[in-house]
């Protein structure tokens, strides 16, 4: 597509409901982000990959959090056993070569209630 | 460590004033790249200018101008004769090049425009 396509793009989750936030990059970009952006707040990094490969995953808060990229194209966002403190928009971004410059989709609307 | 200020959390103008957002970096490594984006309110992140940090030239795109002065660790955004459309919230970032982080973005906080008519 044109551009990075977040789905869905707002999820309603109750409090120990497992997610799953899928973001389908810019064809032939190498590069996938994702990030954290509380309200009000500057988007956070989660974690990067490079084609399939999980490169880093320094941001990702807590073992509730899982992210996979299995053919280097399509990455998804699993977070497990919600929690209030994880409602937040996630956004996915990716890039050809790393600074050349990054697209960000939409990003998804996570609310745990 | 790696950080970005953005001191300024609101600024409201009237429009086709002059506005200038702050943006602080801080930094260990010599090669590094800036860049602010724009966050309207449907979300989006919008690329606005990506700068190295071996380039202190200042650069003009229209109404907009970026003033990137290493001896301050600082890359302020002028919008000039600003108007309504540009109401959003502007981030400034920085990237460092390292090994297998790919060039993460980290951002500052965030500076929210208002160009009321």
């Amino acid at each position: 597509g044109a551009g990075v396509s977040q789905s869905p793009r707002y999820k309603v989750a109750k409090r120990g409901q497992d997610v799953a936030l899928r973001c389908d990059p810019i064809s032939g970009h190498v590069s996938l982000f994702w990030y954290q952006q509380a309200l009000g707040q500057g988007p956070e990094f989660l974690t990067y990959f490079q084609n399939e490969a999980q490169l880093d995953k320094s941001g990702l808060p807590s073992d509730r959090f899982f992210a996979e990229r299995p053919e280097g194209s399509v990455s998804t966002l699993k977070i497990q056993r919600t929690q209030q403190e994880d409602s937040a928009v996630y956004l996915c971004a990716s890039s050809f070569t790393w600074n050349y410059g990054y697209t960000f989709g939409s990003g998804t609307r996570l609310t745990v209630v | 460590a790696q950080k970005v200020t953005q001191a300024q959390t609101e600024i409201s103008v009237v429009e086709k004033e002059d506005v200038t957002l702050d943006c602080v970096y801080e930094t260990r490594d010599t090669t590094y790249y800036l860049f602010w984006y724009k966050q309207p309110p449907s979300g989006e992140l919008v690329f606005l200018i990506r700068r190295n940090s071996f380039d202190e030239q200042n650069e003009i795109s229209g109404r907009y101008s970026w003033n990137f002065q290493k001896s301050t660790s600082s890359f302020n955004f002028t919008i000039t004769a600003s108007q309504v459309v540009d109401s959003a919230v502007y981030f400034c970032a920085l990237s460092e090049p390292g090994n297998n982080q790919g060039g993460k973005l980290i951002f500052g906080q965030g500076t929210e425009l208002s160009v009321k008519p």
